[in-house]
């Protein structure tokens, strides 16, 4: 099975900061790759699929890139409302297994 | 609209049983597959395996495989995680969910049922 690897596992920054997120796989999965985020309480939202391709109504300061076993998302511009865990997401065994990483919580500093 | 609703929370006790379910709506059901993902307390998202209500087809992931059942009901439009002998450490928030197939991920998530286990 593919084993996916976030990193950080944790990010501590301040209102406006560009932040980066990556996510590599034990096997090269091309561009199948979801990210997610999800806050305190409620279920995770998908914010780029394709690895790289932004979710209708997802703000455009979120960006993903990468393929084969490297991936990466970035937050342009950290806003208030986008502390919270992200998690990358494997697709190219559909339907399954789709694991995901170990997430990555971005706090405000 | 298209959606997947949960039934509410449960608190059991070990050894018991349960069936917690995801009601799918807006769409035809039986067209994609349904999975389910545990989130333990403070933990990441776990895969536990899907179903293709179209035919029953369930396929699970060994951590959970004969540990929990997959089902769904056609005529209900429902889809159900069922335990036979629950254990503390199945005190975890469940989801449903519906990946799109390919590249596309997952663009529907029931609301979440936690599920406490506690003598």
């Amino acid at each position: 099975d593919v084993q996916l690897t976030q990193s950080p596992s944790f990010v501590s920054a301040f209102v406006g900061d560009r932040v980066t997120i990556t996510c590599r796989t034990s096997q090269v999965i091309h561009s199948y790759l979801a990210w997610y985020q999800q806050k305190p309480g409620k279920a995770p939202s998908l914010l780029i699929y394709a690895a790289s391709t932004l979710q209708p109504g997802v703000p455009s300061r979120f960006s993903g890139s990468g393929t084969g076993t490297e991936f990466t998302l970035t937050i342009s511009s950290l806003q208030p409302e986008d502390f919270a865990t992200y998690y990358c997401q494997q697709l190219y065994n559909y339907p399954t297994p789709l694991p995901f990483g170990g997430g990555t919580k971005v706090e405000i500093k | 609209e298209v959606q997947l609703v949960q039934s509410g929370a449960e608190v059991k006790k070990p050894g018991e049983s349960l069936k917690i379910s995801c009601k799918t709506s807006g769409y035809k059901f039986g067209s994609r597959w349904i999975a389910w993902v545990r989130q333990m307390p403070g933990k990441g998202l776990e895969w536990m395996g899907v179903i293709y209500p179209g035919d029953s087809d369930t396929k699970y992931s060994p951590s959970f495989q004969g540990q929990v059942t997959i089902s769904a009901d056609k005529s209900s439009n429902t889809v159900y995680l069922q335990w036979n002998s629950l254990k503390t450490s199945d005190s975890a928030m469940y989801y449903c969910a519906r990946p799109l197939g390919g590249w596309f991920g997952i663009d529907l998530w029931g609301q979440g049922t936690m599920v406490t286990v506690s003598s």
